[in-house]
Order: C-alpha cells, then structure tokens, then sequence
C-alpha cells in the first residue's frame, strides 16, 4: 500500500533545540495527523489538521497542513528528554473510506 | 478517558499455535484497524473493519484471520503462528467523533518460538 515519505529514519537533537519534520506525498490528502509512539506503547495522537494551510499548535508543538495538501509539517520547540519517540505522520485520501496512511515514522532522540 | 484495550501486553507462543488477539474500544466507533509494526517497516495494515461482521484485508492478511461479531471488539486470529510473526501488533479505532484519526490501543508484543 502507498506509505508517506518520512525521512531521515532517525534525528538526533541536543536538549533546549528545535526540531522540524516533513512529510510528503505524491497524493493530494483530505486530513494529515501526527502521531507519536513512546517505546513499548501505542501511538498517541499529537495534532489533526483538517483543512489546506491550516497552522496548529499544541503546546510546544506546531503543525500546518500543506496548501498543495500534498504535504505536512511537525515541529518541536524547546526539545527536552521525554520528546523522545518514533514521530509518525498520517493522512487520509480522498475516498478512502477514513483509512490512514502512514509515514514509517522517524525515531527522535534527544540528548541531555 | 476513552479507550482502546488490548488483553495482553506480551505473548509468547510456540509455533503452529492458533492465537487470539483481542481488542476493545469504549467509543462507539464503527471502524477498527489491526497493525502490526516492525523495525523499518513501519506500520502494516493487516485487517479492518467497518462495521460488525464485516472485513476487509489490508496490505498483508496472509496467516491472519479476523472476527467482529461486537461493535466494540476485534480480534486478531493467527491460524497457525509462524516465527515471522513475532512483531508488535497494535490495534485502533476510528469515528466520526475523532475527525476518523485513530486512537491506537497499547500493542501486544507477540514472540513465537
């Protein structure tokens, strides 16, 4: 099945820096989620971003939905330790029935 | 706070075994997913489901089976555990309530030996 294209597979970050992720697609999405995976645990989500150029935060994290729709962002401000995690983006195509399609996530780590 | 369950956190299996991973959400939510995630590979749709008694395979529903004869549960059926197997199995759930975004349960890290 079509993925979302994350990369790089793994970021490492100094406590206190900031950290931007990108997620691509060849496909126009109707919806774009974060998620993030702390290790041994489910993914948890972050932000959902419903509409085209949309910019929303959550506290120290901000996203924004692509205005091509083709595309999203995540970043963190002011990293610290517990930001560590395997970051996944999703989206939702157009017919697909509320089915996600995943990014393959990038692990963060975060040095103290 | 709602919820995703998963009856077990680790199994440990021995091969040609049949196992059964169940899943229960307290939302309502007609959707619900299996995955299974692996090193690199990210995320894997095996089986779905949008509504009770019906299923649709994902990207890889060879040596999985499912059943939904509850809304609020769904089980993973591995007829004759395998080896390649072993993985980190997680299920979610998804409504109308939630914007269709899923809300996963914790995973059931499953080893067959």
């Amino acid at each position: 099945g079509q993925q979302l294209n994350q990369s790089p597979q793994s970021m490492f970050i100094q406590e206190g820096e900031d950290v931007s992720m990108n997620c691509t697609s060849s496909s126009i999405f109707n919806t774009w989620l974060w998620y993030k995976q702390d290790p041994g645990e489910g993914p948890v989500l972050l932000i959902a971003l419903y509409k085209a150029g949309e910019l929303t935060s959550n506290g120290r994290l901000t996203a924004q939905f692509g205005i091509t729709r083709k595309d999203s962002f995540l970043n963190i401000s002011a990293s610290i330790p517990s930001d560590v995690g395997i970051y996944f983006c999703a989206g939702i195509l157009t017919g697909a029935n509320s089915k996600l399609t995943f990014g393959k996530g990038i692990t963060l780590s975060v040095r103290p | 706070d709602v919820k995703v369950t998963q009856s077990s956190r680790y199994l440990v299996k021995r091969t040609g075994e049949k196992v059964f991973l169940e899943c229960v959400q307290d939302m309502d939510h007609e959707n619900m997913f299996w995955y299974r995630q692996d090193p690199g590979l990210g995320l894997r749709l095996i089986y779905f489901s949008y509504d009770v008694k019906m299923k649709e395979k994902g990207d890889i529903p060879e040596g999985y089976s499912v059943s939904r004869e509850k809304k609020e549960r769904f089980s993973l059926i591995l007829e004759s555990a395998s080896t390649n197997q072993t993985s980190m199995y997680l299920c979610a759930s998804s409504g109308w309530d939630r914007g269709y975004g899923y809300t996963f349960g914790s995973g059931t890290r499953l080893t067959v030996v």
